[in-house]
């Protein structure tokens, strides 16, 4: 069974400010893919990431980072810098390699909301 | 098409109506899901299709719901005699490859049911 939390509901900061997003996963799969999501209010899910397991190495791309640390089974995603535009609801989610089940988890979400 | 269009984007159904909800995926996508959203929740799995053959129907409710996807390419999740509880918005989700690396959602059907 795959599980994903994100434990933070809803973050609100001011522009500018730093924020990390939370994601913790549970699965009993030895190889996984990772990815994370922005939901905006228009509704459709953006893809943002996504992250082999047998990869560990840090992502930057512009504002966006990620942290995956497999041994505490983590994959968090800071935005730097943080700006209005990117008030959205951010998913993360967790589906195996292999095994024939290609099925994406995903976590409750959480809501960011960024003000001028 | 340049995304996953899904029709109606809204919908209001009466108790006990049956609904359609119709996903367009990327012209030539192999992989087809549905999701279910609830209000302030993540997306749960309803169903899974590679081309025409559903694989995996596991996330679905009830046998109120049912989906296909005839030639492949249009899926249509139909949804029988409706409930309250099946108010939540309706995701689609499709892949170009049959064993799926990234997935692009359409923007739901919002369907409320009074």
């Amino acid at each position: 069974a795959q599980k994903v939390t994100q434990a933070q509901t809803e973050i609100s900061v001011v522009e500018k400010e730093d924020v990390t997003l939370d994601c913790v996963y549970e699965t009993r799969d030895t190889t996984y893919y990772l990815f994370w999501y922005k939901q905006p209010p228009s509704g459709e899910l953006v893809f943002l990431i996504r992250r082999n397991s047998f990869d560990e190495q840090n992502e930057i791309s512009g504002r966006y980072s990620w942290n995956f640390q497999k041994s505490t089974s983590s994959f968090n995603f800071t935005i730097t810098a943080s700006q209005v535009v990117d008030s959205a609801v951010y998913f993360c989610a967790l589906r195996p390699a292999s095994g024939g089940s290609y099925i994406p988890t995903f976590g409750r979400g959480t809501s960011l909301i960024v003000h001028p | 098409g340049a995304g996953v269009s899904q029709s109606p984007r809204y919908k209001v159904a009466k108790r006990g109506q049956d609904v359609a909800l119709r996903c367009d995926p990327i012209s030539g996508h192999v992989s087809l899901f549905w999701y279910q959203q609830a209000l302030g929740q993540g997306p749960e799995f309803l169903t899974y299709f590679q081309n025409e053959a559903q694989l995996d129907k596991s996330g679905l409710p009830s046998d109120r719901f049912f989906a296909e996807r005839p030639e492949g390419s249009v899926s249509t999740l139909k949804i029988q005699r409706t409930q309250q509880e099946d108010s939540a918005v309706y995701l689609c989700a499709s892949s170009s490859y049959e064993v799926p690396y990234g997935y692009t959602f359409g923007s739901g059907t919002r369907l409320t049911v009074v």
